[in-house]
């Protein structure tokens, strides 16, 4: 089956403890997004990757890094949590890089930064 | 505008009945419009993604319009069912490759 799989779906943390959210797709995808999702605000752009080893900055990257060294998978780390980080983060995936291609999203982890 | 703007916000109709939504864009240095449907608890799935100004889709009794002249988008339901209860995001893309999104319509239909 095609899809975009996010792990851990939901996670609990204490400030400053490193982590990493695994994003992985299977659909041979050059494109791929990480976006966080924060009530009363629209899905914002953290970093993207237009294919491997080439990763840029979105709308709100600070905090966050990012490495795309192999085609399938775009984890997103947190080296220094803070509570501002409480989020819901959602990995997406289209074929070819360009805002013409429909964006494939994964199920989405919610973070807590206690 | 500068920012992708819809409404309303959230909506609640009655089984049966036909809505729409609107999405505004900024019309200057457009590229595409993407339409996405997100139920709770679930991720966002594509609806339509439209580039050419007058461009109409169609899926089911879900159809969206584009004017890129003037910046907006709108998304009609025809019947609403109470499956359709969801939230309806629109995203904007220039030339570059990030997608601006809404904050999206929050539709309720009760039987």
């Amino acid at each position: 089956e095609a899809q975009v799989t996010q792990n851990p779906r939901y996670l609990i943390t204490v400030t400053g403890k490193k982590l990493t959210v695994t994003c992985s797709q299977n659909m041979n995808h050059e494109y791929m997004s990480w976006y966080r999702q924060d009530p009363g605000l629209g899905l914002r752009q953290i970093y993207y990757s237009m294919n491997v080893e080439v990763t840029d900055k979105g709308d709100v990257p600070e905090g966050y890094k990012v490495s795309r060294k192999e085609k399938r998978n775009f984890p997103l780390i947190l080296e220094s949590p803070s509570p501002n980080q409480t989020s819901l983060y959602f990995c997406a995936s289209s074929p070819l890089a360009g805002g013409g291609n429909e964006q494939f999203f994964g199920p989405g982890t919610r973070l807590t930064v206690l | 505008i500068l920012n992708v703007e819809q409404s309303p916000q959230s909506l609640h109709v009655q089984e049966g009945d036909s809505t729409n939504f609107t999405c505004s864009f900024p019309s200057s240095n457009f590229y595409a419009l993407h339409w996405y449907r997100w139920e709770t608890a679930k991720s966002p799935e594509a609806l339509f993604v439209m580039t050419l100004n007058g461009d109409e889709k169609k899926k089911g009794r879900i159809s969206a319009t584009l004017n890129t002249k003037e910046g907006y988008s709108y998304l009609y339901i025809k019947g609403s069912q109470p499956e359709d209860s969801a939230t309806y995001l629109c995203a904007s893309s220039g030339s570059g490759y990030a997608l601006n999104f809404g904050k999206g319509t929050s539709l309720l239909v009760t039987p």
